[in-house]
């Protein structure tokens, strides 16, 4: 089975401007996760999804959204870029809402310059 | 408040034991989780622990955890080149359907021959 895949890779952005980072779950889970992980430091939550509804959310301003789709793949937009949200976006999907175990993707490296 | 602290920086001899610690404050919280990051890449699920266990052993893992003191420790047998990486320690998720970890700074582990 696949694991949790994201997409791009990598991207490269100039402030100002907006992204969106894609997720898809492990087959059969219905929970994603998002976070942020800047270099050197410990990843952030950002949002929890659930059967499409969001869930949770981290102490992040309001340029971060996402949404759930039917198919539970996911999608983080990041408007007005900063410097400052140049980081690895990791993605993170589990069963249900409250699950002990979360598996997460390889992550997104954006880069805002 | 919630917060995850951990040494930054761990240099063991391959076939050494590696101890890594960590401390935690939120007392809520229902699992202990230890994660791995090898360079550029996601984070991996290694093992977690349950807060009301005392420790848990999986072939060369063993957790240890004081509830008491809030620290919890991961002791690798005969440490390898593989394991070198960065590990990170994280407690979560808080309940009520809620997936929310909050991840300390990660400690690298360098091993040398």
């Amino acid at each position: 089975d696949a694991g949790v895949t994201q997409s791009p890779t990598h991207l490269i952005k100039t402030r100002g401007q907006h992204v969106t980072l894609r997720c898809s779950p492990i087959s059969g889970h219905k929970s994603v996760s998002w976070y942020q992980q800047v270099l050197g430091q410990g990843p952030q939550f950002i949002f929890q999804y659930y059967e499409k509804e969001e869930r949770g959310r981290g102490n992040f301003p309001d340029r971060f959204s996402a949404r759930q789709f039917p198919n539970y793949s996911s999608e983080l937009n990041v408007n007005a870029l900063l410097l400052g949200d140049s980081a690895l976006y990791l993605c993170a999907s589990s069963l249900a809402g409250g699950e002990t175990e979360q598996f997460f993707g390889p992550g997104t490296r954006l880069t805002v310059l | 408040g919630e917060d995850v602290e951990q040494s930054l920086f761990l240099s063991v001899r391959e076939g050494d034991s590696s101890v890594i610690n960590c401390t935690y404050t939120d007392s809520s919280s229902t699992y202990l989780y230890w994660y791995k990051q090898e360079p550029g890449a996601g984070l991996q699920l290694l093992t977690y622990i349950f807060s009301n266990m005392d420790m848990k052993q999986d072939q060369r893992l063993t957790v240890l955890l004081n509830k008491k003191d809030k620290h919890l420790s991961l002791r690798i047998a005969d440490t390898q080149t593989g394991d070198s990486a960065i590990y990170f320690c994280a407690e979560g998720p808080p309940g009520g359907g809620y997936n929310k970890l909050i991840f300390g700074a990660g400690t690298r582990l360098a091993v040398h021959p």
